[in-house]
């Protein structure tokens, strides 16, 4: 139990472009979602907390009009990065902390690869 | 503001050598400690939640505890199946946000 998915797993795309990323949990519901990025090597940064229909809740200094986020279900969260430059290519990660179980953990996408030429 | 420090930055074993991973923690007021094993390219996946003092939890050759400045990670008769990146978190708030350590390289040799 407690799957999370994610697609695309990779993509390239051409700078100026937007690029959705989708984050679904499987086998439970979530409320809240979270959005990661992280770089080589480094550990995992959050970008932003989403809210099953509520607006998300983004971290210093993320910009909100640049990662759209969207919750639109309890099983599906969506990320997308709006006019893509290469500064933005990273490894994007969500987690979703299931609503029914009895604990705080957040269970992990594989993470997406975003590469802007 | 929270912190979240792990040492060692990196870990070299023999196949069969035990030895622990660190996470120490400060925070204000303690929710729950995880940790996470990552391997490259791919999302952390879950190994444990600790969420008291004196808490224990194993699985298979790993064993997590927790006192009220740190957590080990007790790592027994490691096998090269084993090397990834070792990640701890904290939760604090009522808003379920994980702050990450910057992990451990754990690289057990055959």
């Amino acid at each position: 139990g407690a799957v999370v998915s994610q697609h695309p797993s990779r993509v390239i795309c051409k700078s100026g472009t937007s690029v959705k990323i989708e984050c679904r949990s499987l086998d439970f519901q979530a409320t809240t979602m979270f959005w990661y990025r992280q770089f080589p090597k480094q550990s995992l940064m959050l970008m932003a907390t989403s809210n099953e229909g509520s607006k998300a809740t983004y971290e210093q200094g993320v910009e909100k009009d640049k990662f759209l986020i969207n919750h639109a279900s309890l099983t599906l969260s969506t990320l997308t990065v709006t006019s893509a430059h290469p500064e933005d290519s990273s490894f994007y990660i969500c987690s979703a902390r299931d609503l029914g179980a009895l604990t705080d953990t957040q269970y992990f996408g594989p993470g997406t690869r975003l590469t802007v030429l | 503001e929270d912190q979240v420090t792990q040492s060692p930055e990196a870990l070299r074993l023999q196949e069969g050598e035990s030895s622990s991973l660190n996470c120490s923690y400060t925070v204000s007021g303690l929710r729950g400690l995880f940790w996470y094993r990552q391997d490259p390219g791919k999302g952390p996946e879950f190994l444990f939640t600790l969420y008291s003092a004196g808490e224990e939890k194993e699985k298979e050759r790993l064993k997590a505890t927790l006192t009220k400045k740190e957590s080990f990670l007790h790592i027994t008769a490691p096998k090269p199946e084993d090397s990834a990146t070792y990640l701890c978190a904290v939760i604090t708030g009522s808003n379920y946000k994980l702050t990450f350590g910057k992990g451990t390289l754990l690289t057990v040799n055959p």
